[in-house]
């Protein structure tokens, strides 16, 4: 069984395109996550989500918007896609106690062209 | 605010050597620590974490870490590396809040010689 699922494992689009990225977790976690992580393996959190609420929203481009439908699902929506957001984007949820450990997806490599 | 150094960008051991990597934090409060491995292509995986108690503690795949207050570390051990430990390693701190924010050090890839 899954815990935290992405889709698209790879993506690859034209400069310009918007796409999205699924993300869902069977853990019955209430906290969702996205890191971006970049060529250099560098993780750097994007969101944070926490019952549909979010909570951490860093500098990030307003081309990034994350959506929230219900507890179990995270999607991450990019619009007017550039070059420089080529990287491998994970998803991950979190416990509501008990520490602070996440559990990641497995990722998605966006390659924009 | 809080922030992971990992010293080592690249560590090379040959199977069967011992491993240490090394990880220092800087935090306010006493923190949440945690070591995870990315296997090439994959996602994260939890090796093990520290939250409070026994300052050397155990986690999967035969692994060790060790809290040193006094040193702001938070190190990664290994007595006999397999090759397929070779990976990449992040050690994190958690900061305390409903966030939960995880702050990542930049990671040592690990290579394992036969």
């Amino acid at each position: 069984d899954t815990a935290v699922s992405q889709t698209p494992k790879y993506l690859v689009t034209q400069m310009g395109n918007d796409k999205s990225i699924k993300c869902e977790q069977n853990l019955g976690h209430d906290t969702m996550y996205w890191y971006k992580q970049d060529s250099k393996k560098f993780l750097k959190i994007m969101f944070s989500y926490n019952n549909k609420e979010l909570i951490i929203n860093e500098t990030v481009p307003n081309r990034f918007s994350p959506k929230s439908p219900d507890k179990a699902h995270l999607n991450l929506h990019i619009n007017s896609l550039e070059l420089g957001d080529s990287a491998v984007y994970f998803c991950a949820s979190s416990l509501p106690s008990g520490g602070y450990e996440q559990f990641f997806g497995p990722g998605t490599r966006l390659t924009v062209l | 605010a809080q922030s992971v150094t990992q010293p080592d960008i690249h560590i090379t051991v040959s199977e069967g050597a011992s491993l240490e990597l090394r990880c220092n934090y800087s935090y306010g409060a006493t923190p949440y620590l945690f070591w995870y491995v990315q296997s090439p292509g994959q996602g994260l995986q939890l090796l093990l974490k520290y939250f409070s108690g026994d300052t050397l503690v155990q986690g999967i795949k035969g692994f060790e870490a060790e809290f040193k207050r006094s040193q702001s570390s938070f190190n990664l051990r290994k007595p006999s590396v397999h090759w397929s430990d070779a990976a990449e390693y992040f050690c994190a701190v958690g900061v305390s809040g409903s966030a939960r924010q995880l702050t990542f050090g930049s990671g040592t890839q690990l290579t394992v010689l036969p």
